[in-house]
């Protein structure tokens, strides 16, 4: 079973443009989310995505936004790129929420690379 | 922000049962402890889970404390491919609760 992928590998983008992040999660997943991890810091929770919808956010700003298509895929784009945007942005997916309200465990892609020059 | 505690960083010898600590005297009844590694500059691998009971999969086992306010991590018999971050995630499993809250891990080095 293929598991989460993340497209571009690697994304060097200079300051204010505007940079686009692809995600494929893993088969009969709905839900997505997205993470940001920068040099020297924790995990950071982004986005969640399930059914085309944005489900929740991060503190993040509005710059910081994102897609779900029919297919479950994703897309997360950040505009007017800052030098503190340099980071690995990683891409989740699980199913949604059982009956019983359970949430099921976070599959996580390898990433892509952001570097903001 | 992240309620476990783990040590910043542990050894242990190749073959050998590497046990990694975590403290989450704050957990309320509804929250398990996720377990999950990232090895360097990859993304993070979902390890095993337990609300209280003691849990085992192919990868590892979860020993959680019966007052809950604990845990450890064992990884039966390490390889140097178990060298990474290892993150202890306290979450309650309820929607709205979906996202993780990563802590900053204990960094284990395996030694040959």
């Amino acid at each position: 079973e293929a598991g989460v992928t993340q497209s571009p590998t690697h994304l060097i983008k200079t300051r204010g443009q505007q940079a686009t992040l692809r995600c494929s999660p893993i088969s009969g997943h709905t839900s997505v989310y997205w993470y940001q991890q920068a040099l020297g810091l924790g995990l950071q929770f982004l986005l969640w995505y399930d059914e085309g919808e944005e489900r929740n956010r991060g503190n993040f700003p509005p710059r910081f936004s994102g897609r779900q298509f029919p297919n479950y895929s994703s897309e997360l784009n950040v505009n007017a790129l800052e030098l503190e945007d340099s980071a690995l942005y990683l891409c989740a997916s699980s199913l949604f929420f059982g009956a019983d309200g359970r949430a099921y465990e976070q599959y996580f892609g390898p990433g892509t690379r952001l570097t903001v020059t | 922000d992240a309620k476990t505690t783990q040590p910043p960083s542990m050894d242990c010898a190749e073959g050998r049962a590497a046990n990694l600590p975590c403290n989450h005297s704050t957990i309320s009844g509804n929250e398990y402890v996720y377990w999950y590694r990232q090895i360097h500059s990859q993304g993070p691998q979902y390890i095993i889970h337990g609300l209280k009971n003691n849990e085992t999969n192919e990868m590892a086992s979860l020993i959680i404390t019966e007052d809950r306010k604990s845990s450890t991590l064992i990884l039966p018999h390490a390889t140097l491919r178990d060298t990474a971050v290892y993150y202890c995630i306290v979450r309650e499993t309820n929607f709205g609760n979906e996202k993780l809250t990563f802590g900053t891990g204990t960094r284990l080095t395996i030694i040959p």
